[in-house]
Parts: structure tokens; C-alpha cells; sequence
């Protein structure tokens, strides 16, 4: 069965500071990988996606992630953070043979300090 | 606007009573999806349809049930069976292909009187 940890529950980064969320997933074959945000009380919003080809995607609000098959994992980056970027981020893995399910990771909350 | 409507908000629960949590789409979308979260947790399936008139239970699908009557609607009751139905639970959709990403509604709070 597919899985997906993010090591780190809470990170707390200076407005201005580069952000990185780190993402390791466990699947045999090549997965579907995304990156969604969640703001308090609110639901997911797709940040990006990775099917194949080139391993280095962009998304939105100024967000990319790599996905690194030696590795099985799948960060994501943002080379300057605003104070909006303050929410909770999400890794899921979907995989072929489980038709469109996702399986998400636990999250983890990014604080933003001025 | 195309997209996902949760109702209502906030909701509810006596002791011994069902809900039903509304979800509801206009984007087209075949699957539909609905997940619980829990404070610090990520987003476990309950129930998915991937198709009308068809679902199948996900990882704790113990003490809810779901109907897929029209593509547009996808229903997710709580019953009495569910002993901590305290969470915030997600309603989401798919175009239904392999590698396609869920688009969610805003969410259902669910607390215990």
C-alpha cells in the first residue's frame, strides 16, 4: 500500500526566508504526486502536480517542487515567503493501481514570522 | 463559478442522532470523495464513488453511509454507530481518470452536544 510522511509537523520561517516542506512517499511504481494548502477552516487548494517528465514542476503562488525518484520524495519550495503563505501544507500520493485515490500525508503548519 | 458546496458549516449532533452532511458539485466530475480530518491529522477516506448509483468504503467507513443518486450530489450521513464524530470533514471531487487532482469543498464542522 501507498503511504506518504512529512517529517515535519510545524516550521516557523522569517518573512522574506526561503521555505522548504519536505515530502517521502512509499509506492513501487511511478505515483501521482501533489502538493495542496489548507488555510484555517478551510478546505485544499492544489498548489501543483507531478505525473511524469520533467521532475522539477511549478505551481502556484511562486510554489515548486522536485521529485526525486532515488529518494522517493517530493519537496516542496518557495524561494521568498509572504505572510499569506501562513497554512498547513499537504503531500498526497496517488497511484495507478489505486484508480484516483489519494493517500495524504499528516501535514505540516508553516508560521510565518515578520 | 463551477466547484464544491458543503452544508452547512457548522453542524450539530445529539447524543443517538444521525446527519447528513450535504456536498454537492457543478464541475462535471464522475468521482467524489469524503474525508475526516482531525486536529493535527491528515485526511483519512471514509466513502468514494466513482460512478452514480456506485461506492466503495475507504479506510474507516465504520459508523457513516453515503448514496450517489445523482452525479451532482454526494451525501454523507453520520450515524449513531459513530462513536467520536467530532472532526471537520471534506467533500471532494475528480474528473475520475488515474492521474487527475481532487478539487475540495470548503468543509463541515462537526461537534457533539
Amino acid at each position: 500500500a501507498q503511504s506518504v510522511t512529512q517529517p515535519d509537523i510545524h516550521i516557523t520561517v522569517s518573512e522574506g526566508a526561503s521555505l522548504e516542506l519536505r515530502c517521502n512517499y512509499s509506492y513501487g511504481a511511478t505515483p501521482y504526486l501533489f502538493w495542496y494548502v489548507q488555510s484555517p477552516g478551510q478546505g485544499l487548494q492544489l498548489l501543483l502536480k507531478y505525473f511524469s517528465g520533467d521532475t522539477l514542476v511549478q505551481g502556484i503562488k511562486g510554489f515548486e517542487a522536485e521529485f526525486k525518484r532515488s529518494q522517493s520524495s517530493f519537496n516542496l519550495r518557495k524561494p521568498s515567503v509572504h505572510w499569506s503563505d501562513a497554512a498547513e501544507y499537504f503531500c498526497a500520493v496517488g497511484a495507478k493501481s489505486a484508480g484516483n485515490k489519494l493517500t495524504f500525508g499528516g501535514g505540516t503548519r508553516v508560521l510565518v514570522k515578520p | 463559478d463551477g466547484g464544491i458546496t458543503q452544508s452547512p458549516k457548522y453542524l450539530f449532533r445529539k447524543e443517538g442522532q444521525n446527519v447528513t452532511l450535504s456536498c454537492e458539485q457543478n464541475l462535471n466530475h464522475d468521482a467524489m470523495y469524503w474525508y475526516r480530518q482531525d486536529p493535527g491529522q491528515g485526511l483519512r477516506l471514509i466513502y468514494y464513488s466513482q460512478i452514480v448509483n456506485d461506492f466503495q468504503k475507504g479506510d474507516i467507513a465504520e459508523g457513516y453511509s453515503v448514496s450517489r443518486e445523482k452525479k451532482e450530489s454526494f451525501p454523507l450521513t453520520v450515524t449513531s454507530a459513530q462513536k467520536n464524530p467530532t472532526a471537520f470533514y471534506l467533500c471532494a471531487s475528480s474528473i475520475g481518470t488515474e492521474n487527475q487532482p481532487q478539487h475540495f469543498g470548503d468543509g463541515t464542522r462537526l461537534s457533539i452536544l
